[in-house]
This record gives C-alpha cells, structure tokens and sequence, in this order.
C-alpha cells in the first residue's frame, strides 16, 4: 500500500544553518507531493507541493524538488530561522488515496539563537 | 477571523461520557475531514465528506461518529470516549478536485 517516510526529528540546528528533511514515498499512481508545516499551537498549513516529476515547490525560502526516479521530496532551506521551528511534515497524494490520506510522522525541527 | 474554527479547543472528559468536538469553516469548501494527532504517528484520517450527503471512513473509524450538519459544518462525536481516545484533533477542509487542505487550530482532548 501507500506509504511516507520521514526522517525521525528532533532535528536541532543554529540559526543560519542549512536544513535537509528527507522523505520517501510509495504511491500507485502519480501522487502529488506537499510540505506542510505546524508551528508551536496551531493547525497544519500547507507550505509547499509539487504535481509532476522535477517540479521544484517553493515557499519562505523552502524547495523541494519531485523526483519520481528516487520517489523522493526532500525539503530544505539554505539558512534558517528561529521562527522556522515547528513540525514539518511530507504528504503524497494520488487519487487512490482518498480515504487514507498519507501524511509522515512528522519531523520536528528547533532552531536555537 | 479564522477560516475554519473548532470548538472546544480544550476538553477533558471522563471515560464513558459521550462527546462532541465542532467544526465550522468559511471557505466554501465542499470537503471536509477530521484527524486525530498523536505523537510519532503523525496524522491519522478518522472521516472525511465530499459533500452534505457524502460520510465515508477514514483509516481509524471505530469509536467515532460524524454529521455533516451543513455544508460548514462537520461534528465528529465520540459516543463512549475511552482514554486512549485521548489525542489532538483536527478539521480541515478542501476545495472539490484539489488535494490542499485547510487546517483547525485543533481541539484537545483528555479522556480520564
């Protein structure tokens, strides 16, 4: 069946710091691929996507690039912020998916001053 | 003010008692879809509603009821909560034909 891995959190960096979280993925069919992100109290919104192979989504200064040769959506961000501490997590989704939306785990990222 | 609001965002409850946790969004949107959260396991779809007349089960369904009072409006009750009940939840809704979806601030729930 489908499924999401994400890489286990807690992952602890300095400000200015580069991020990489890695996930992988299982679909039948062509799943689009998301980002969200949850900060500290709130709810999930949507952070970035991609809907089709090498597509790059952006936000923030987060990317993440399709790529459907490795089933993978790695997000990253070159140097990062205080204020990007939250849970970040991966979500493909293809029609075949309704019912049993996939989201990871969740990995939850602090960034220290 | 928020799009899509959840009532209460605080509940403890005893084991037993039957509970309802509430949903109302102003987007318009058609579907709408409620999760539970706990730590580790991410996000787990408990229901979800293509439209006022379309209830379907999520992946963890069991213990769990759902009415769809309006198109704005989606209550998830738990009719004998039982501690391991005891999670975060959360709505969200979604336009017709679009994966993205909107997300509650998310409802606490003790069950003791």
């Amino acid at each position: 069946g489908d499924s999401v891995t994400q890489m286990e959190g807690p992952v602890t960096l300095s400000e200015e710091a580069f991020l990489t979280i890695n996930c992988t993925y299982t679909a039948t069919g062509y799943p689009s691929l998301f980002w969200y992100v949850q900060y500290p109290g709130e709810g999930l919104q949507l952070l970035l996507k991609a809907t089709k192979a090498d597509d790059k989504g952006s936000n923030k200064g987060f990317e993440a690039t399709y790529r459907k040769e490795t089933t993978s959506f790695h997000l990253e961000k070159g140097s990062v912020q205080v204020s990007d501490s939250a849970v970040y997590f991966c979500a493909p989704m293809t029609t075949d998916s309704w019912g049993k939306f996939q989201f990871g785990a969740g990995t939850q990222v602090v960034v220290t001053p | 003010d928020a799009d899509v609001t959840q009532t209460p965002r605080n509940r403890i409850t005893k084991t037993g008692k039957r509970i309802m946790l509430e949903c109302s969004q102003t987007k318009g949107h058609d579907r709408m879809y409620w999760y539970r959260q706990d730590p580790g396991l991410g996000l787990r779809l408990i229901y979800y509603s293509f439209d006022v007349k379309d209830i379907n089960k999520g992946e963890i369904s069991d213990g769990y009821s759902v009415s769809r009072q309006a198109q704005a409006k989606f209550s998830l009750s738990l009719e004998s909560a039982i501690p391991n009940q005891t999670a975060l939840y959360f709505c969200a809704t979604s336009p017709t034909g679009s994966y993205e979806q909107y997300f509650g601030p998310g409802t606490r729930l003790t069950v003791t």
